[in-house]
């Protein structure tokens, strides 16, 4: 069964450092999304993604932050400059174009600011 | 705005005992309705969603959860749980009009006990 997959699975950055975390959507799936989940806190919407553009973002989802999907496989998030509170799992999902299909979810990133 | 409560941070239950986890939602209109397992250190999986149609609905791993709009509930059952079932699960709504993005509850952590 496809899936949705991330990389990597763990990374370590420096407080000020630019992460880059990559996924790579369901090949036919045409909306994607990332969502985080800080350690003991509720799984948060941050950004969703269709066409080529942002379709929705959440408060969390500040100049910090930014969706790419560079060629015709990859969707990535970048945080610019990175600071504690970003540690946490980030998720990425994504979903086909039918009206009511689910959100498919890779195994995280896990980020740790230090 | 959406929100969606799991009363239950915490349940141990026996293996082979009955599980029930609770869901409650406060929507304008009838969601989409899920709910996703997470295993330590893995991902989201979705054991089973509701859109419309029949209240009771089956998932993977022999899962049910039964949609009730006069409780705005969408409780999650398994009626003999295994040692394998210990994880955290979220109970998440989304909707059409809202990019179809979701909203996580705080999730129930399960424990089996042998």
């Amino acid at each position: 069964e496809p899936e949705v997959t991330q990389t990597p699975s763990h990374q370590v950055t420096q407080m000020g450092q630019e992460v880059i975390l990559r996924c790579v959507p369901i090949s036919n799936h045409l909306y994607f999304y990332w969502y985080r989940q800080i350690l003991g806190q509720k799984v948060e919407f941050l950004v969703s993604f269709y066409n080529n553009e942002i379709s929705e973002k959440s408060e969390i989802f500040d100049d910090q932050f930014s969706v790419e999907r560079p060629d015709g496989s990859n969707f990535t998030l970048k945080i610019r400059s990175t600071k504690l509170e970003d540690s946490a799992m980030y998720f990425c999902a994504s979903r086909a174009g039918v009206e009511n299909s689910p959100l498919h979810f890779g195994n995280g990133t896990r980020l740790t600011v230090t | 705005a959406q929100s969606v409560t799991q009363p239950d941070i915490h349940i141990t239950v026996s293996e082979g005992a009955s599980l029930e986890l609770r869901c409650n939602y406060s929507y304008g209109a009838t969601p989409y309705l899920f709910w996703y397992v997470q295993s330590p250190g893995q991902g989201l999986q979705l054991l089973l969603k509701y859109f419309s149609g029949d209240t009771l609905v089956q998932g993977i791993k022999g899962f049910e959860a039964e949609f009730k709009r006069s409780q705005s509930s969408f409780n999650l059952r398994k009626p003999s749980v295994h040692w394998s079932d210990a994880a955290e699960y979220f109970c998440a709504v989304g909707h059409r009009a809202a990019g179809n993005k979701l909203t996580f509850g705080g999730g129930t952590r399960v424990l089996v006990k042998p």
